[in-house]
């Protein structure tokens, strides 16, 4: 079975620290993707990485960076958290055009 | 802006019934499209993927492609209150070879015991 991990299930943190949010899939997976979903809004996809220390935009970016040093793992970064980074977070991982399977999301608030 | 579009619902059926969530999309070239479940506070999870036109059975779960008319659709047999979730529709990209999908709003789905 494939399995994502992600680091924290429930995160609180204050307006302006630097966030760590890590994933990790067990499956040799090339691509890997970060989301955020909110309520009435559905799955917005942050950034993903279809290579080891390859990365392209999503459709949210603003505000966040990623990093990918091995190919199990991939860091989203919140460099100044606010309080509109408040949500919960889903990293997912595919084999090339195949299906994406979820981590079980991390939900960070920011106060 | 490729789309996909769902109905959000709430989709209220008695226990026993057959639910059926439909999904249109905008990607003419799409090939790969998926159906997740979410339940409220989890992370989605994969039900069923179809590549090709027509129907495709799994246990109580049948999904449905017609790529001339650009809709999927899952139909849910025998519906139990344990099927209360959301349910996602995604469509992989057409264009490149990123893994990148497209994912509708949901549609929530109630089954009333």
């Amino acid at each position: 079975d494939v399995k994502v991990t992600q680091s924290s299930r429930y995160l609180v943190k204050r307006t302006g620290e630097k966030v760590f949010l890590e994933c990790v899939q067990d499956m040799d997976h090339e691509n890997m993707f970060w989301y955020r979903q909110d309520p009435g809004l559905g799955l917005r996809l942050i950034y993903f990485s279809y290579d080891v220390k390859m990365k392209e935009k999503g459709d949210i970016p603003e505000g966040y960076s990623v990093s990918r040093e091995k190919k199990e793992r991939f860091s989203l970064i919140l460099e100044s958290a606010s309080t509109n980074q408040t949500s919960m977070y889903l990293c997912a991982s595919n084999l090339k055009t195949r299906e994406q399977f979820f981590g079980p999301g991390t939900r960070l608030t920011v106060l | 802006q490729k789309e996909v579009e769902q109905n959000s619902g709430p989709l209220s059926v008695p226990e026993g019934a057959i639910a059926s969530l439909n999904c249109t999309y905008s990607d003419r070239g799409s090939q790969s499209f998926f159906w997740y479940r979410q339940y409220s506070g989890k992370s989605p999870e994969l039900i069923m993927s179809i590549y090709s036109n027509g129907d495709k059975e799994d246990g109580r779960f049948t999904a449905q492609l017609n790529k001339a008319s650009q809709y999927v659709s899952l139909l849910i047999r025998d519906s139990q209150p344990s099927d209360s979730a959301t349910y996602l529709c995604a469509v992989k990209e057409a264009r490149g070879n990123t893994g990148k999908l497209i994912f509708g709003q949901g549609t929530t789905l109630q089954v009333k015991p």
